[in-house]
């Protein structure tokens, strides 16, 4: 079954430092990946996507992920945190042939400090 | 204007009783989804509909139900709510090679 994993449930980082967010996902043949961000209270909303086009993706807020799968994973990463980057981040994974269904990770916390 | 608007926002109900959570989409998508948040486990998808005459279960479709009134709208059902269905719900659609869309979310607690 398909399948994605985030490392940490909960990630702090002081402002201006790096954010990485992990995530990974199981399967031999490479899927589409995405991050989506929950600010609390919201939906969701996409911040970026892999779609088997160029392993670095560029997305909104100046978030960006590289796709690498030969360790099967689609890592979150920002040079610089800043305050209103603290939400929920989503990884999820949609295959081929399984009708657009997202699986979602359970979810990283970032809470970004002074 | 959204363009998932999910009906009610908010919402108290007592164990036992029938409820129904709206979903109406401006996409122009045939898919919709409704997913299930819960603290620590991330969304689980409830049912999926590809358009109008196919609905089908995802990995948690037991105690719901839904229908698919038209393209735009997916409503779900609880017919005897309970308190472990005490959840946020999100309804999402998406193009056949789209990012799926989400609404902004119906808090349910179920009493």
């Amino acid at each position: 079954a398909q399948s994605v994993t985030q490392l940490g449930s909960h990630v702090s980082v002081s402002e201006g430092a790096l954010v990485l967010l992990r995530c990974n996902y199981s399967s031999s043949v490479p899927p589409y990946l995405f991050w989506y961000v929950q600010y609390p209270n919201q939906g969701l909303q996409l911040l970026l996507k892999y779609t088997s086009a160029a392993t670095l993706v560029k997305g909104i807020n100046g978030f960006e992920a590289e796709f690498k799968k030969s360790e099967t994973s689609f890592h979150l990463t920002k040079p610089s945190a800043h305050m209103s980057d603290a939400a929920e981040y989503f990884c999820a994974v949609r295959y081929t042939g399984g009708g657009n269904k997202l699986t979602f990770g359970t979810g990283t916390q970032l809470k970004v400090e002074l | 204007d959204a363009d998932v608007t999910q009906t009610p926002r908010n919402r108290i109900t007592k164990t036992g009783k029938r409820i129904m959570l709206e979903c109406s989409q401006t996409k122009g998508h045939d898919r919709m989804y409704w997913y299930r948040q819960d603290p620590g486990l991330g969304l689980r998808l409830i049912y999926y509909s590809f358009d109008v005459k196919d609905i089908n279960k995802g990995e948690i479709s037991d105690g719901y139900s839904v229908s698919r009134q038209a393209q735009a709208k997916f409503s779900l059902s609880l017919e005897s709510a309970i308190p472990n269905q005490t959840a946020l719900y999100f309804c999402a659609t998406s193009g056949s090679n789209t990012e799926a869309f989400f609404g902004q979310g119906t808090r349910l607690t179920v009493v």
